[in-house]
């Protein structure tokens, strides 16, 4: 089945350390994207990227970093300068052309905890 | 910069009414999507809209757009238990220089009481 999946489901992290989470998508979709989302509150983008070896910070990159050298994966890194990485992860990917909806689909988040 | 902003943020309701919750933004798009999250799940896209004037229904929800006065609305119609969820709405970045970057709006949380 086609998808996104996203690993670890449930992660716990000192306070100093880095982490990184995982996105890999089998939809041969262009476009992938990071997004946070803090209780009771929207969705805020970190990063996206829309070809291979390519990305672009989004409202609230700091602290975090990504990489595309795959078309499938887009790993993000939450890094001990994020300040409060407490939060769900969400993973979400598109396809990038103008004549397409740019619905994105997303996957299951990965919940981080700050010990 | 585009900012969307929904209402209410909390709707609690009788099985059966009808309501409806609204999405205002704040510069010009013209393509809004609307997605549902239960809690502690991911998301789950209802309706995509990309025209104005546009219309979609499933089930009981019927969401619409109208992107002169830049609203979009999800009305329910005779709700039921099973529809209680958070509901964003999220419009698109309109340069796609920028890809399908979304905005989301804060998240309507439903709750259908019996």
């Amino acid at each position: 089945d086609g998808g996104i999946t996203q690993s670890p489901k449930y992660l716990f992290r000192k306070e100093g350390q880095n982490v990184t989470l995982s996105c890999e998508q089998n939809l041969n979709h262009d476009a992938m994207y990071w997004y946070r989302q803090d209780p009771g509150q929207g969705l805020r983008l970190i990063y996206y990227s829309q070809i291979v070896n390519d990305f672009q910070k989004g409202d609230i990159a700091e602290g975090y970093s990504v990489s595309r050298e795959k078309k499938e994966s887009f790993p993000l890194t939450v890094t001990s300068a994020q300040k409060n990485p407490t939060a769900f992860y969400l993973c979400a990917s598109s396809i990038f052309t103008l004549s397409n909806t740019g619905e994105l689909f997303f996957g299951e988040g990965s919940r981080l905890t700050v010990l | 910069e585009l900012k969307v902003e929904q209402n209410p943020l909390f709707l609690s309701m009788q099985e059966g009414k009808n309501y409806t919750i609204y999405c205002n933004y704040s510069t010009t798009s013209d393509r809004l999507y609307w997605y549902r999250q239960d809690p502690g799940k991911s998301l789950e896209s209802l309706f995509v809209l990309l025209s104005n004037g546009a219309v979609k229904q499933e089930g009981r929800l019927m969401a619409s757009l109208d992107t002169k006065a830049r609203l979009s609305t999800l009305h329910i119609t005779a709700a039921v238990h099973d529809l209680s969820a958070t509901y964003f709405c999220a419009v698109a970045h309109p340069f796609m220089e920028y890809g399908n970057k979304l905005v989301f709006g804060a998240g309507t949380i439903l709750r259908v009481k019996s």
